[in-house]
């Protein structure tokens, strides 16, 4: 099945600095990759998600691309501020004959945004 | 903006009790999900729903676990007999189409089996 793996898990930068996660995934199958965040207490967000037959999406101060060949996709946060620190997490949704809807998650990453 | 909602925010339970989370989708959406999340673990997917029946389950989801969507506007989770390891946050998500849509998580209950 759809394995999805995610770098790094910590990552502290300063206040106006870009932030970069990286997931890579298994299944060539998969055809949605969505970024969640996370905020302490609270269910996981839809913050942006890209589809397999787009390379690069970008919402504000936030992007993702995919590079289906290499089978990883990028989460690009810049102008960094206090309120983006959480853990954000990747997904991907695994097509062909499994195709429910499930999301099958990376490992989450833990963003510290100092000002 | 509509929003998942569930109930309670925190369970706390003896092992080999029964619980049930519950869970009140987006009035609108038709595909619905349980994952669970345990301490600082990734989030895990444990069964998706739709047209009242289960579409797939995980292998966590063993005969221990049963979901139902027992009206128009509610969605359950049950675990008949509890286990230690069944500690963790339990989410419900749900979309309006299930194949690739962006799928809408509640807050979770946060279960604790002592």
């Amino acid at each position: 099945g759809e394995n999805v793996e995610q770098h790094p898990s910590t990552l502290s930068v300063q206040e106006g600095d870009s932030a970069v996660i990286k997931c890579t995934y298994s299944d060539s199958a998969s055809n949605y990759f969505p970024w969640y965040k996370q905020e302490l207490g609270k269910g996981p967000q839809l913050i942006i998600d890209i589809r397999s037959n787009v390379g690069e999406k970008k919402d504000q101060r936030i992007a993702v691309t995919l590079n289906k060949t290499a089978k990883h996709f990028s989460l690009h946060i810049t102008e960094t501020q206090p309120e983006d620190s959480a853990v954000y997490f990747c997904a991907a949704h695994p097509g062909g004959s499994s195709n429910t809807g499930k999301l099958i998650f990376g490992q989450g990453t833990t963003l510290q945004v100092k000002p | 903006e509509p929003e998942v909602t569930q109930t309670p925010s925190h369970q706390v339970t003896q092992m080999g009790q029964e619980v049930i989370l519950r869970c009140v989708p987006i009035s609108n959406h038709l595909y619905f999900y349980w994952y669970r999340q345990i301490l600082g673990q990734k989030v895990e997917f444990l069964v998706s729903f739709y047209n009242n029946e289960i579409s797939e389950k995980s292998e966590i989801f063993d005969d221990q676990f049963s979901v139902e969507r027992p009206d128009g506007s509610n969605f359950t989770l049950k675990i008949r007999s509890t286990k230690l390891e069944d500690s963790a946050m339990y989410f419900c998500a749900s979309t309006k189409d299930g194949l690739g849509q962006p799928q809408h998580f509640g807050d979770g209950t946060r279960l604790s089996i002592l």
